[in-house]
């Protein structure tokens, strides 16, 4: 079956680019999330949506860093005037809602700011 | 502090058992004990995930001692495709709107 999808695959931007990560959910999925991964360590969360309310944002690095999920199915993760700390893989996981679910990953998004 | 400490790396051979231990000294009560494994270039996927004693799935089983302070993740039988970043997560049983909380992971390596 579909999994989480995410696009593109790969980014490369220019320090001061905007750039917008996209993440298709499992359908049915309320919950959504996103993290980032840098070279070497495990994902950090970044922020949650259930449904298309952003529940928790504090993860979120800077004020740089904008996430939505308007219609409560496909998320968007915005990063304004990229600087090169913003390299990394950035991973967007769904789950069902309720309790004892474990979240889908999708592959992730690298971002390379040169 | 870190709520988990897991070695850097192992190494394995194929066919054989592999046990990857996981330190927590300070579980809470309310935590549970889950592990995740990622392939590079893709997100970590749910592997197993326990309270105590022992549990059991398709893939692999978990062991948790009676203090809960440790967990050790047993693969059988492993092969090439099982070489991966292993995770090892504690916190409040996942409900809708848990985010998970990962550490650094231990690299498992199998040889031929």
């Amino acid at each position: 079956g579909a999994g989480v999808s995410q696009s593109p695959r790969y980014k490369v931007a220019k320090r001061g680019q905007d750039v917008a990560l996209r993440c298709d959910p499992i359908s049915g999925h309320v919950s959504l999330f996103w993290y980032q991964q840098a070279l070497g360590q495990g994902p950090e969360f970044l922020t949650y949506f259930q449904n298309e309310a952003q529940l928790d944002k504090s993860g979120l690095p800077s004020d740089r860093f904008f996430a939505e999920r308007p219609e409560g199915s496909v998320s968007t993760l915005k990063i304004q005037r990229t600087q090169q700390e913003d390299s990394a893989v950035y991973l967007c996981a769904s789950r069902l809602a309720g309790a004892y679910n474990e979240q889908f990953f999708g592959p992730g998004t690298r971002l390379t700011v040169l | 502090l870190a709520k988990t400490t897991q070695p850097i790396s192992m190494d394995s051979y194929e066919g054989q058992e592999v046990n990857i231990t996981c330190s927590h000294n300070n579980i809470a009560t309310n935590d549970y004990i889950t592990w995740y494994q990622q392939f590079p270039s893709q997100g970590p996927r749910f592997i197993i995930q326990g309270y105590k004693t022992k549990v059991t799935n398709e893939v692999a089983s978990l062991f948790i001692p009676a203090d809960r302070k440790s967990s050790t993740l047993s693969l059988p039988r492993v092969s090439l495709s099982d070489t991966a970043v292993y995770y090892c997560l504690v916190g409040e049983r996942p409900g809708a709107n848990s985010k998970l909380t990962f550490g650094k992971g231990i690299t498992l390596s199998v040889r031929p």
